[in-house]
């Protein structure tokens, strides 16, 4: 089993929908959940970080956390043309290192 | 405020020949260094980390090194380069333990011909 799991896509949406992306992680001992962008070509760069149980808000970015079922989501509202890129998850863990472990990434399309 | 360099930005280099990637960070002190390596369509694969001066994690065996000669530096080298190394290294810091969050550089595309 992948250590974090995404499912690579694409994932089309229309423009001012809202986009969904999933992550799941295997090591419940996971503390720290990250969301990137990474556009083509380009380094990945940080949308949003999440550390509880819950919902956190940033702009048009909601990040949800829920670590009983060892599951991170990503929510974009009124999403763009310009949101089209590869969302990657990435994990950090209490295993006594400081590794952050990324998933394969989704690729979302967002249709004018 | 923090910043991190890496370079060059693309390279293109024959098989069996060596390589240096250098990376450094400007604005903080005593940072965790990875490297990281994304083959075409594919997601990031951690190679190294450092966690201190002298201090390398390998994560995956290879015909890689890294190395971390100052606080803010951090080497990925090899002897002889593979086709297989062909791929985009990134560079990434953070700060502290748990609860932080990773920056990257640029990216170095590297082409091994």
């Amino acid at each position: 089993q992948k250590e974090v799991e995404q499912n690579s896509g694409p994932l089309s949406v229309p423009e001012g929908a809202i986009a969904s992306l999933n992550c799941t992680y295997s090591d419940r001992g996971s503390q720290s959940f990250f969301w990137y962008r990474q556009y083509s070509g380009k380094s990945p760069e940080l949308i949003m970080s999440i550390y509880s149980n819950g919902d956190k808000e940033d702009g048009r970015f909601t990040a949800q956390l829920n670590k009983a079922s060892q599951y991170v989501s990503l929510l974009i509202r009124d999403s763009q043309p310009s949101d089209s890129a590869t969302y990657l998850c990435a994990v950090n863990t209490i295993s006594g290192t400081y590794k952050y472990i990324f998933g394969t990434g989704t690729r979302l399309k967002v249709l004018a | 405020s923090q910043t991190i360099h890496q370079w060059p930005a693309t390279l293109v280099q024959p098989v069996g020949s060596p390589l240096s990637l250098e990376c450094t960070v400007e604005g903080t002190s005593n940072p965790n260094l990875y490297w990281y390596r994304q083959a075409a369509g594919r997601g990031l694969q951690l190679l190294f980390y450092s966690v201190g001066i002298g201090q390398i994690s390998s994560e995956v065996p290879q015909n890689l090194s890294a190395s971390r000669p100052q606080d803010r530096q951090f080497i990925l080298s090899s002897k002889k380069l593979l086709l297989s190394d062909s791929g985009f290294y990134l560079c990434a810091w953070s700060v502290g333990l748990l609860y932080t969050e990773a920056f990257f550089g640029q990216g170095t595309r590297l082409t091994v011909v």
